[in-house]
């Protein structure tokens, strides 16, 4: 089956840096996305990587290893607005569907 | 952009009640899907469709039921509802599959509170 881990919660000062790992299972593998959701709203889609290494969106980046099974979102110069959960998602037995972490609560402090 | 439109924010039903929850989105996307959500669990797949007529079961489909007579509009169904189905719905779509890059888009979500 698929299984995906991820910290429960992180808090960070506004203009640092932060970074969100997620390690995951899965018997096959298309790539792993990312989601952000602000209280109260709909997830909405970040980023999705399918080979190795850094995708650089912005102030965003995420990063898959999959030899380790294992990824990362990276948050540059953290604003108070990127408080909110992300989770990171793996297709299911699938394409259609996708798998998603319990997700990462993440606090931005003044 | 793609709008996924959940027809209530906010619900409140009676134990045993028929509840109809729906979603109608506007991009023509082959996928549709029903979620819900609860603290600590993230999202949990309930059911999903790739075609008008077409259902397969999610990890959680017991107590669920849905249908899609119409390609933009996916409908989830508590066929009697329990206290233990109240959580946050969320409806999403999506065209061809994760393989192509192609995102799921998520509706705001109904909040489901059974009495």
């Amino acid at each position: 089956g698929q299984s995906l881990e991820q910290p429960s919660e992180v808090t960070a000062v506004e203009g640092a840096i932060v970074q969100i790992n997620c390690t995951y299972q899965t018997s096959g593998f298309y790539g792993l996305s990312w989601y952000q959701q602000h209280d109260g709203g709909a997830p909405t889609f970040l980023s999705y990587n399918a080979l190795d290494g850094l995708e650089e969106t912005g102030r965003f980046s995420s990063f898959l290893s999959r030899s380790d099974s294992y990824g990362y979102l990276l948050l540059q110069e953290l604003q108070m607005k990127d408080s909110a959960s992300y989770f990171c998602a793996v297709p299911g037995d699938s394409s259609y569907k996708l798998i998603f972490g319990s997700g990462t609560r993440l606090l931005v402090r003044p | 952009d793609v709008k996924v439109t959940q027809s209530s924010r906010y619900l409140v039903k009676r134990t045993g009640e028929k509840v109809f929850l729906e979603c109608v989105q506007d991009m023509d996307h082959e996928n549709m899907f029903w979620y819900r959500q609860d603290p600590g669990l993230g999202l949990r797949l309930i059911y999903f469709s790739y075609d008008v007529k077409m259902k397969e079961k999610g990890d959680i489909p017991e107590g669920y039921s849905v249908s899609r007579e119409k390609k933009e509009r996916f409908s989830l169904i508590l066929e009697s509802a329990s206290t233990n189905q109240t959580s946050m719905y969320l409806c999403a779509s999506s065209s061809l599959g994760i393989q192509d890059n192609q995102p799921q888009h998520f509706g705001d979500g109904t909040r489901l509170s059974i009495l």
